[in-house]
């Protein structure tokens, strides 16, 4: 069965300060598809990311990047220079390609606080 | 952004009764999905639907039912509801599949069960 872990919960950080978020997952499936969403204060879950199993290049957009490691099932998610709008709840989550359901599993979430 | 509401935004009702949450998309997508977020669970998928009149279960669907009638709406009913029901319940919306090009999801309906 999927699984993902988020083992840390919640970190603080002062503002300017490099964090990583991280993320495991289990899966039998060789095709499947790993996402991080960010939940603001606000409350809304926004997409950020979506990386299929075959795509282990790491990606940059702009002070967010990913590290996407198979050998360890890993898809770790780094804020360069946080900033206070980078407070929010990080969700990262699996599917596998395989049984049809199109289903999601997320992991528990991990609230980042950047502080001023 | 895609068309997709939830209605209500917040309500509190008391145990044992009924609730119902709908969900409205205007996006013609096929797919539609009921989670809800708790502390310490993250998000866990109640039910979702991948078409008309086509429905399946999720990891915690005990005491939730749903219907879909309509490609648009999609109807989260709690038959009798507890305190352990309180908790904030967002629908998602996916054309292709969630499970390869992730879900757009609704802002999300607080409920408070008293």
């Amino acid at each position: 069965a999927q699984k993902v872990t988020q083992a840390q919960t919640e970190i603080s950080v002062v503002e300017k300060e490099d964090v990583t978020l991280d993320c495991v997952y289990e899966t039998r499936d060789t095709t499947y598809y790993l996402f991080w969403y960010k939940q603001p204060p606000s409350g809304e879950l926004v997409f950020l990311i979506r990386r299929n199993s075959f795509d282990e290049q790491n990606e940059i957009s702009g002070r967010y990047s990913w590290n996407f490691q198979k050998s360890t099932s890993s898809f770790n998610f780094t804020i360069t220079a946080s900033q206070v709008v980078d407070s929010a709840v990080y969700f990262c989550a699996l599917s596998e390609a395989s049984g049809g359901s199109e289903k999601l599993v997320f992991g528990k979430g991990m609230k980042l606080t950047v502080n001023p | 952004d895609a068309g997709i509401t939830q209605s209500p935004r917040h309500k509190v009702t008391e145990t044992g009764t009924p609730v119902t949450l709908r969900c409205h998309q205007t996006e013609n997508h096929r797919y539609m999905y009921w989670y809800r977020q708790d502390p310490g669970h993250g998000l866990r998928l109640i039910h979702y639907s991948y078409g008309v009149k086509d429905t399946d279960k999720g990891e915690v669907s005990d005491g939730y039912s749903v219907s879909r009638s309509k490609t648009e709406d999609f109807l989260l009913t709690l038959e009798s509801a507890t305190s352990s029901q309180t908790s904030v319940y967002f629908c998602a919306i996916s054309d292709l599949g969630g499970g390869a090009y992730g879900y757009t999801f609704g802002s999300g309906t607080r409920l408070t069960v008293v």
